[in-house]
């Protein structure tokens, strides 16, 4: 088991609505990113929060926005869902860039 | 665009044999890979990692292969045991940012 949490584990939500989801680092570690897992692919990187400030971005529309805090926990924000939205959200902590990353279980998104 | 992919998606194999798992990229600034075992339901699990100024690494029961003229990776994955099913990732990271560009799995079964 890694220190990282992850919450909700499972949220259901409607085309167009919003939904914010959460992630806790472990200790130690003031690097974040956020990847979404389609059913049957690899992640898909979203984005990285390094000391609050955004630090990398893959190929996400800016409907999907992120904030980090001081205690470097991390909220990951998808405004205007759609159906594609449906995925696995997962959060990876690591203590820096360049070293090892560690995933939390993941937040299960269903858009209907 | 370049990726990272994994030359077989299913590997079954007997209980107590070896394991070899594969994976090319494409990128040949990438300097980090991770490997990752993901189990039905839960996030990627770290198993080990490797820089791009090394051609092996041994960790307990697994080691990784970096063949940096082919630009090709493999897991090896000693007396496969039943708890070692579940589709694993290779992950490539191609700049200092730890965003992580991963490939569509492998699923590894193994039959008792």
């Amino acid at each position: 088991e890694t220190g990282v949490t992850q919450s909700p584990t499972h949220l259901i939500k409607t085309r167009g609505q919003q939904v914010t989801l959460r992630c806790s680092s472990q200790s130690g570690h003031n690097t974040v990113s956020w990847y979404q897992q389609a059913l049957g692919q690899g992640p898909q990187f979203i984005f990285q929060y390094y000391r609050e400030e955004e630090n990398g971005r893959g190929n996400f529309p800016p409907r999907f926005s992120g904030l980090q805090f001081p205690n470097y926990s991390s909220e990951l924000n998808v405004n205007a869902l759609e159906l594609d939205d449906s995925a696995l959200y997962l959060c990876a902590s690591s203590a820096a860039a360049g070293y090892e990353q560690y995933f939390g279980p993941g937040t299960r998104l269903t858009v209907t | 665009g370049e990726s990272v992919g994994l030359h077989l998606p299913t590997l079954s194999v007997q209980e107590g044999d070896n394991s070899i798992i594969n994976c090319a990229y494409s990128n040949s600034a990438s300097d980090y890979f991770i490997w990752y075992k993901q189990e039905s339901g839960k996030g990627p699990q770290f198993i080990i990692d490797i820089r791009s100024n090394m051609d092996k690494r041994q960790g307990q029961r697994v080691t990784v292969l970096l063949n940096k003229t082919v630009k090709h990776l493999s897991l090896q994955i000693a007396a496969t045991q039943p708890g070692d099913s579940a589709v694993y990732f290779c992950a490539e990271n191609r700049d200092n940012f730890n965003k992580f560009y991963f490939g569509s799995g492998t699923k590894l079964n193994v039959k008792p």
